[in-house]
This record gives structure tokens, sequence and C-alpha cells, in this order.
């Protein structure tokens, strides 16, 4: 089955604590990206990676750190969470970025 | 980099009726437009796209239509019914960064 798989779903901190979170695709695409929703604000994208070993700043990157060292895998990580960054995150893949992003099922993170 | 405004925020119709909902962009490079829905609790879900050699684009009840001279979008739901309710969500991109728009609450009364 073609999918998007995220882990963990759901993540208690607290400030500082380093965290990752993962993402892999099934369906060979070239496109990745991570993106937070919070009330009122839509999606917002942090950063997305066209291809291997190639990542890019979205809009908004501060806090946050990503790799993409295999074409399935582009992990999220938190190096010293703040409160701010509670929230829940989506990462996605597409062929290329004009093509429908198929979503992960989200992790809802909270920092204390 | 892209700007993209969404409205109205929340959206009430009648079981029956037609919703719409509007968003502006503001890189006129942009060339791509889709739209998701998200239902309550679940992940977002491509529902329509255009891209911007063409004017119009219908699929059963949801249709998108792109004004490129304007930069703004808009998604038209017709005979609405019950599961229409989600949060609905525009985007805009021309290279390698999608924007998304706020996202509209649609709520469907019976």
């Amino acid at each position: 089955e073609a999918q998007v798989t995220q882990n963990p779903r759901y993540l208690i901190t607290v400030t500082g604590k380093k965290l990752t979170v993962t993402c892999s695709q099934n369906m060979n695409h070239e496109y990745m990206s991570w993106y937070r929703q919070d009330p009122g604000l839509g999606l917002r994208q942090i950063y997305y990676s066209m291809n291997v070993e190639v990542t890019d700043k979205g809009d908004v990157p501060e806090g946050y750190k990503v790799s993409r060292k295999e074409k399935r895998n582009f992990p999220l990580i938190l190096e010293s969470p703040s409160p701010n960054q509670t929230s829940l995150y989506f990462c996605a893949s597409s062929l290329q970025t004009n093509h429908e992003q198929y979503f992960g099922p989200g992790t809802r993170l909270t920092v204390t | 980099g892209e700007n993209v405004e969404q409205h109205p925020s929340t959206l009430s119709v009648q079981e029956g009726d037609s919703a719409v909902i509007k968003c502006t962009y503001s890189d006129s490079a942009s060339n791509y437009f889709p739209w998701y829905k998200q239902e309550l609790g679940k992940r977002p879900q491509l529902i329509i796209d255009i891209r911007s050699n063409v004017g119009e684009k219908k699929d059963q009840r949801i249709a998108v239509t792109l004004n490129k001279t304007a930069k703004h979008f808009s998604l038209h739901i017709t005979e609405t019914q019950p599961e229409d309710s989600a949060v609905y969500f525009c985007a805009a991109t021309g290279d390698y960064k999608l924007s998304f728009g706020a996202g509209t609450t649609v709520t469907v009364r019976a």
C-alpha cells in the first residue's frame, strides 16, 4: 500500500530535550516536506527536500533541522524544543512540487 | 516568497446549497494551485487542482476557477452534503515551495 508514515503519532516532551520525528514514504517520491499546522494559520512549510541530499528552508525553519540521506526517509529534528513548537506536524511527499502531496497521519507534539 | 490569502475563514451553508471559497496569491510565477480537504482529526487530502494553463476544472460537484491576471482562484462546491463539512485549504506554488492559505471551515447544515 502506497503511504507516508510518521512516528511517533503523539509526543509530550520538555523544553530542551532533543527529539526526532521520523517520516518515510514508499512511493519513490523525489519531493518531501514538513509542515506544522496551528489554529488560524493553516499549514506552514518548515523544510522541503527536492531529492537525496538536497534540502531547503520553507517559511518557518527556525528551531528545526532535517536530513535526506535516503530517498524514502525525511526526519525532522528539534535540537532544543521550546513551548512555541507545540503543534501538529505533517510530513508529505510528492513526485515533484507541483504534484499531489500525500500527507502522513500527523504527529501531535506538546512541549512543556 | 509566495503569500496566499484565503476567505472566508468559516462558511456555513444549508445542505443542497453551493459553497464558494476564494484565494489570492502574490507570486505571478506560481503555476500550480491545489485544494486540500481535511476532515476532523484526519490528514489533508487533495480534492482538485488546476495548473496555470487552464482557466477552469470540474470534478463532479466541485470545480475550481483560476484568474491569472487578477491572481486569484476559487473552489466551488455545488449541492453540498453533510460529508462536505471539513476544513479546506488552497495552496500555490511556482518553484519548490508550497504555500497554503489559512483554511476555511465549512459546515453543512442539515
